[in-house]
């Protein structure tokens, strides 16, 4: 079965404080796609990052870092310098390679305090 | 500017009645979805669709119905028989295959009072 594990369930740091999200999955499938999406307050999921199994690179845009670690199935994400826009809730997803259905975490909020 | 549309961003409805959803997209997409969000549940499907005139039921179908009569659109109704439905509703689209994945709306709330 697929699952997606999102232990954090609400977050708060003070600005400029470094943030590490945590997402462990759950898959039989040797390949598939892991996502991160924001969801601010106005409700939209905001698409932030898309990693493909095969590919175990870490990546950095900006402020924001991905760590994929296929041998303990996580996908951790890492806000540097945090800022009052983050606060928002993160969301760690799984998709089959094909794309067809998508399985999410239970979110995570990040408040960011000024 | 391609992408999708919800509406309305907030419906209320008495007990009772049925109430449809609009999502409309732009990009060309194949599929479709809705989903349900509940605060501390994150997001569970109740249907999805891949092409127009067929669809497939989520993990929480029961009390929703939908359509997709246009490849730009899939309506969703919930019914009286869905026994909790006030909850913040997302509706998606992609094309699979193709990256990056899940574009979504910007969601309806809706309350049942």
């Amino acid at each position: 079965a697929q699952k997606v594990t999102q232990a954090q369930t609400e977050i708060s740091v003070v600005e400029k404080e470094d943030v590490t999200l945590d997402c462990v999955y759950e898959t039989r499938d040797t390949t598939y796609y892991l996502f991160w999406y924001k969801q601010p307050p106005s409700g939209e999921l905001v698409f932030l990052i898309r990693r493909n199994s095969f590919d175990e690179q870490n990546e950095i845009s900006g402020r924001y870092s991905w760590n994929f670690q296929k041998s303990t199935s996580s996908f951790n994400f890492t806000i540097t310098a945090s800022q009052v826009v983050d606060s928002a809730v993160y969301f760690c997803a799984l998709s089959e390679i094909t794309g067809n259905q998508f399985y999410f975490g239970t979110g995570t909020s990040l408040t960011v305090i000024p | 500017d391609g992408g999708i549309t919800q509406s309305p961003k907030y419906l209320f409805r008495k007990e009772g009645q049925n109430v449809t959803l609009s999502c409309e997209q732009n990009l060309n997409h194949d599929a479709m979805y809705w989903y349900r969000q509940d605060p501390g549940q994150g997001l569970r499907l109740i249907y999805y669709s891949q092409i127009v005139n067929d669809f497939q039921k989520g993990d929480i179908a029961e009390g929703y119905s939908v359509s997709r009569e246009k490849k730009e659109s899939f309506p969703l109704t919930v019914t009286s028989a869905q026994k909790n439905p006030t909850a913040f509703y997302l509706c998606a689209s992609s094309t699979p295959g193709t990256l990056p994945g899940y574009t979504f709306g910007s969601g309806t709330r809706l309350t049942v009072v």
